[in-house]
């Protein structure tokens, strides 16, 4: 099947940095991908869908310019926490679709695991 | 969670037993996934159900879907120990691009 990875798997950082995520679409192009975040134990919240070559759709609650989306190219999605706070610390998760077999699967990445101390 | 929730939230049950597990969805739906998630690791797509489905197999997996009680079923016969893990049902919405997650039920199966 199709492969999402993500950089890094896990991240340390202090509080007021920013970390950049990466995630790559590596055998297929993907148009749109799709951020998420799990806290422990709980499931994954959809934060935005990225779209190649235009501004990332966030969903109601998620702060646009504390996460900060960009879709460079068709195979690479960036999602950077700025000024990280330790509620910041989570599971972030990315997948994006796949356009064979109509593009029903999503693909997930391995996730981030990030804390900030 | 987003779109819905799952029951039980918590299963425990000994290797060899079934384990079945329930999903409850908001809106009108092109599809269902069931996904398996072990302990801080990412994401394995078990199967799909279309909405004109009602059910579907998969090795020991079967799923059911009754989009008129808004509701989807995971049934894993004769469980292992390496079941053991957290499941999580989505849904991708009709006319939509999004796939909305369930709360997921965690699954403990003893050896």
């Amino acid at each position: 099947g199709a492969v999402v990875s993500q950089h890094p798997s896990r991240v340390i950082c202090k509080s007021g940095t920013s970390v950049k995520i990466e995630c790559r679409s590596l055998d297929f192009q993907a148009t749109t991908m799709f951020w998420y975040r799990q806290f422990p134990k709980q499931s994954l919240m959809l934060m935005a869908t990225s779209n190649e070559g235009s501004k990332a759709t966030y969903e109601q609650g998620v702060e646009k310019d504390k996460f900060l989306i960009n879709h460079a190219s068709l195979t690479l999605s960036t999602l950077t926490v700025t000024s990280a706070h330790p509620e910041d610390s989570s599971f972030y998760i990315c997948s994006a679709r796949s356009p064979s077999g109509g593009g029903e699967t999503q693909y997930f990445g391995p996730g981030t695991r990030l804390l900030v101390l | 969670s987003q779109q819905g929730e799952e029951d039980p939230q918590a299963l425990s049950i000994q290797e060899g037993e079934n384990a079945t597990m329930n999903c409850s969805y908001k809106t009108s739906i092109n599809n269902l996934q069931w996904y398996r998630q072990n302990s801080g690791r990412g994401l394995v797509h078990l199967i799909l159900i279309r909405s004109n489905e009602r059910e579907k197999h998969s090795g020991r997996l079967r799923v059911t879907l009754d989009t008129s009680k808004k509701s989807s079923s995971l049934l894993i016969t004769a469980s292992r120990a390496a079941d053991t893990a957290s499941y999580f049902c989505a849904t991708a919405s009709q006319g939509g691009f999004k796939t909305i997650f369930g709360a997921g039920t965690r699954l403990f199966v003893k050896a």
